[in-house]
Parts: C-alpha cells; structure tokens; sequence
C-alpha cells in the first residue's frame, strides 16, 4: 500500500484568496490524481498529473483555476485559485498502487483537506 | 468514457438485515472494478476489487460483490448488516488502459439502525 499525507488538514479561507494544498507520498509513483468531493457528492476527478509534464484535467476544470504542480515522484501540488464560495469541498489526492507494473488497479487516497470559503 | 450509476442514494435498514447495493457501469471494453467505503470522518478505503477470474469477489468486513458482464452490473452484498457498517458506500470503474483513471459513482449513504 501507499501511505499519503495532505497538507492542510483543513483551512478557512476568504473569498478572492488562494490556497495550495500538498500531498506527500510515501512511494514514488508515477501518476497522482486530485478529487474533489463536494458536500453530500461522490468524488470528482479534477486532473491526473504525470511528473515531468502538465497535468491533464478533466472536462469543467482549468488550469487557471486549478494549477498543479508535480516537481518529483513523491510529491504534488494543487492550488485552487480565486476561490469562492462554490470551491468549499474536500480535495484529496490519490495514487496507483506503487507495486502495479500494468493496468492501473487500486487507488489510495490521502485523507483530504477540508476547504470552507467565506 | 466510462460512467457509473448506482441505484440506491440513501438506504436505511436494521441491524441483521441483508444489504445489496446496485452499482451498474457503462464501458465497452475490459475493466477493473471496485467498491470504496467512508465511514464517518475517515478517508476513503478499498472495501472490495474486480480484476479478472472469478466473479463473485470477496472483501473485507463480510461483504462480497458480483460481476456480471452480461449487465454491466458490480452490485455489493452483504447478508447481515452490523451497526458499524454505516457509512458511505461508492462503486467505481477504471478502464484497463494505462492512461486511464477511476471513476466514481454518485455514492449510497448507508444508515444501520441499531
């Protein structure tokens, strides 16, 4: 298994500010992948991020908005950007089971963080 | 693009019932299949997973889920369901391809009475 952590737990930001979130990994791997799960809402995959290239997002998000960063293969970024009230959510971030060598099988996902805008 | 569907948004039964989620999945091609659970204020954990071979997958904690190709359906069972089993319940498809990513149905909030 893979052990992730995100930084911060939680966070309470105004409205028009930006917050990074980090995630640490205790393996590399090569792919990482950001969800949100909006309150009362299943988990929406916003990018998957690749180490060495852009990451690719998913229909509905922007780079913009949601710029990641992905410098080494334990480690990932996601900033969301001019947040709003609309972005309070749980982001977390995942990542294929380290020891997979093929198809991609099982994710293991951080514990999230917590984002209220005001 | 693969999509999923589960049927139940919000189910509540007692202690010692039987538990069957639907979970229906649409995509043409080989896929993995898995089923998460999030317990109240904890993060999301692997509850059971598809790959190949037999098609009646057992998990953790009791439960079990069914392949059937033919319907595109992974539904998860359980034949006794404990208080503790409360939670929130998501199937989810990854097509087998190397570019590919999971995708997540809408959930099933699962309340147990005591």
């Amino acid at each position: 298994s893979a052990v992730i952590s995100q930084k911060p737990s939680r966070d309470i930001c105004q409205r028009g500010t930006s917050l990074t979130i980090q995630c640490q990994v205790d393996s590399q791997v090569t792919m990482m992948f950001w969800y949100r799960q909006q309150p009362g809402q299943s988990l929406t995959l916003i990018a998957t991020a690749n180490q060495g290239s852009e990451a690719t997002y998913e229909s509905g998000f922007v780079i913009d908005k949601f710029p990641i960063s992905r410098p080494n293969l334990t480690f990932s970024t996601l900033t969301v950007s001019n947040m709003s009230p609309e972005d309070s959510s749980i982001y977390l971030c995942s990542v294929p089971d380290p020891r997979d060598r093929g198809a991609y099988n099982e994710q293991f996902f951080g514990p999230g963080t917590r984002l209220t805008v005001l | 693009a693969q999509s999923v569907s589960q049927h139940n948004h919000h189910v509540i039964l007692s202690e010692a019932a039987s538990l069957e989620l639907g979970c229906n999945y649409s995509y043409g091609g080989t896929v993995n299949l898995f089923w998460y659970v999030q317990y109240p204020g904890q993060h999301l954990q692997l509850l059971l997973k598809y790959f190949s071979g037999d098609p009646l997958v057992k998990g953790i904690k009791g439960f079990e889920a069914e392949f059937i190709k033919s319907k595109f359906s992974f539904n998860l069972r359980k034949p006794s369901v404990q208080w503790s089993d409360t939670a929130e319940y998501f199937c989810a498809v990854n097509a087998r391809n190397r570019d590919d990513k999971i995708i997540f149905g809408k959930g099933t909030r699962l309340h147990i009475l005591p």
